[in-house]
């Protein structure tokens, strides 16, 4: 099993949509990251939980909504996205929020239509 | 601020051979973290390697070094005797010690041929 899973792997919307991103991790560990990844360009850290609470946000638009529950699970509710917001969203834990590597799972690439 | 550059958009290496991948950063804090991550065309962002600011030898994994040269601010991985599985695009990452985000460079697509 490994260790971030993301769901679902692809999703297509249309802009008045809501949808939600699921993504859970099964390493024990206690922060977790969001992250977007447009085409030719760098991933941009979206935001970031530690014990469930939420440490940063990347000056991001509002349509996008994180929600951590547990250290386990962290969802990213979507609603009337832009086109501009297609891009492979990426999930990530760590151990704590220190200078240990970040475990990525596979990602949501998400489309606007 | 913080900052990471790649300046290879793009890399050919001869299956079995060696290729060095650039990475260059910008940072006023002492303590700091290197990181490279692989991701194929699939998507998924795989770590390979790790280095600290403060760590005295260059890191090693497996096929995997990086020549770390700290007073000119480089952090290149090698990848040595490369195969046709490391096709792929290479981030370089940043992180500060005190918990800061992980800024990452603009990628390397690297293609190795047979």
């Amino acid at each position: 099993e490994t260790g971030v899973t993301q769901t679902p792997r692809h999703l297509v919307m249309g802009m008045t949509n809501k949808k939600s991103l699921k993504c859970e991790q099964h390493l024990g560990h206690n922060a977790m990251y969001w992250y977007k990844q447009s085409a030719k360009k760098p991933l941009e850290l979206m935001f970031v939980y530690n014990f469930k609470e939420q440490t940063e946000n990347n000056s991001v638009p509002s349509r996008f909504s994180p929600e951590c529950p547990n250290s386990s699970h962290l969802f990213l509710h979507l609603h009337t996205l832009q086109p501009e917001d297609s891009a492979l969203y990426l999930c990530a834990s760590s151990p704590q929020l220190s200078n240990q590597p970040q475990h990525f799972g596979d990602g949501t690439r998400l489309s606007i239509l | 601020a913080q900052k990471i550059t790649q300046t290879q958009p793009g890399m050919f290496v001869q299956e079995k051979e060696a290729v060095t991948l650039d990475c260059t950063y910008d940072t006023s804090d002492p303590s700091y973290g290197l990181f490279w991550y692989k991701q194929p065309s699939s998507g998924e962002m795989i770590f390979l390697i790790y280095q600290g600011s403060y760590d005295q030898q260059n890191a090693t994994e497996g096929r995997y070094s990086l020549n770390f040269q700290k007073a000119r601010k480089s952090a290149n991985l090698v990848i040595s005797a490369s195969q046709l599985g490391d096709s792929a695009m290479y981030f370089c990452a940043m992180r500060d010690n005190q918990g800061g985000k992980l800024i990452f460079g603009q990628g390397t697509e690297l293609s190795v041929k047979p």
